[in-house]
This record gives C-alpha cells, structure tokens and sequence, in this order.
C-alpha cells in the first residue's frame, strides 16, 4: 500500500520556466511533509517542509502548497535552473515520529 | 549546518559474509535514527528505526536477523548485512534526527553502495 505517491516519474522543463512537482497522500494522519532532493549515488539532501497547519511555505525558489482536504502537496521551483535536474521525493511523517514515508520520487529534468 | 555521515560509501563483499555500515550525527547528538535501503528506480524504503539504548524496530518485511541494528551511543548507529546474497546489492542511507532541534528536520547520510558478488 503506497501511502506516498508520485504519480509523475519525470519532467522536463526549460530553463527559466516553473516546475512543478506533486504528490498525493492517503493516510490523514501524516501532519508534515518534505521535500527532498536527490543525485545518484548521494542520500537525500532537505529542501523545504510544511506543517500541515499551513497551506503554503515559501523558500527562496521553492514553495511548498498543502490541500489537506485532497490530500496532495506540489513542490513549485521558480525560475527552474540546470543545476535544479535530480530526483525529487515528497516524503510524510505524522505525530512527530521522525519517521518519514517516501514517494516514489520524481525526475526532473531542466533544459538550458 | 547539522551532518550525518556514512562509512563506507561504497563496499563489495562476497556472498555468505557480513557487511557493517556506519551511520555517525557529527554535530549533533540523535536519540533515533533511521536506515533506508533504495533499489534502482525505487524509493526509499524505511527499513528500521534505531533507538539508543535500546532494540530497533523493523519496518514489516525487513528480517531483524539479517539485518542487524545497533545503536550504542547518541552518534553512532550502525547496520549489519549478514550473510549477505547478491539480492542484498543496494543503497542503503540512514538518516538522524537532533533530538534538541524543536522542528522537525531529519539530517541524512550520503548512503552507502552495497554490492554482493
């Protein structure tokens, strides 16, 4: 049973425009979500997370939105850049175990 | 910032021995972390939590016996394969998180390239 999903493997987008990657969830009690960023052969590196009392975090080019009554997130990258193509995850904890449930992950490939 | 360090990054053993990774909180001291395997273009999937002081608890379908987990100090965690098979062959990553940060945020490691010839 796949509580996380990303239904989207991979994107692509040019450089400049907005990316935008999301995720689905179905277990109500998750209450905090992140994103993560990944290369090959490297472990997760945190992008930006949301409580699920918000609806939105912003972080420089990255913005987190929260629709907890259809249970999905997406990750926003404004203006996308090269440097940003990797394997993006969403990732799910619930009453503050630490214990995160990850998404499939999903390739995003930003053209020059 | 906060980092988790893995040792080794990269190991190939026979089939039949045992492996040991090293999961270590440089800077900061975990109560609880956490070990991940990932098969090529899959997710992560959680296999254990690591408690200090304490036995780990496995995710269901993740065999304690082959996979032996020890947490001895607030820095250290550490990830046995025994006897390992060539279907073993993955990256594994742990992750830590501070016990005295108030948030949430989870530090991993740079994982660790297991391969079982």
């Amino acid at each position: 049973d796949q509580q996380v999903k990303q239904n989207s493997p991979s994107l692509s987008v040019q450089e400049g425009r907005i990316s935008i990657l999301n995720c689905d969830y179905t277990n109500s009690m998750f209450d905090y979500f992140l994103w993560y960023k990944k290369y090959p052969a490297e472990g997760p590196t945190f992008l930006i997370s949301i409580s699920s009392i918000k609806d939105k975090n912003e972080d420089g080019r990255f913005t987190v939105f929260l629709n907890k009554s259809a249970k999905h997130l997406s990750l926003h990258i404004v203006p996308s850049q090269p440097g940003d193509s990797a394997v993006y995850f969403c990732a799910a904890s619930s009453g503050n175990t630490g214990k995160l449930i990850f998404g499939q992950g999903t390739t995003l490939q930003v053209k020059p | 910032g906060a980092v988790v360090s893995q040792h080794p990054s990269w190991v190939i053993c026979k089939s039949g021995t045992s492996v040991k990774i090293e999961c270590r909180s440089l800077d900061f001291q975990a109560t609880t972390m956490f070990w991940y395997r990932q098969f090529p273009k899959q997710s992560l999937m959680l296999m254990a939590t690591s408690n200090e002081g304490s036995k780990a608890t496995y995710e269901q379908g993740v065999e304690k016996d082959k996979f032996l987990i020890n947490h001895a100090s607030l820095t250290l965690s550490t990830l046995t394969v025994t006897s390992a098979h060539p279907e073993d062959s993955s990256f594994y990553i742990c992750s830590a998180r501070d016990f005295q940060d108030s948030g949430n945020t989870i530090y991993f490691g740079e994982g660790s390239w297991l391969t079982v010839v």
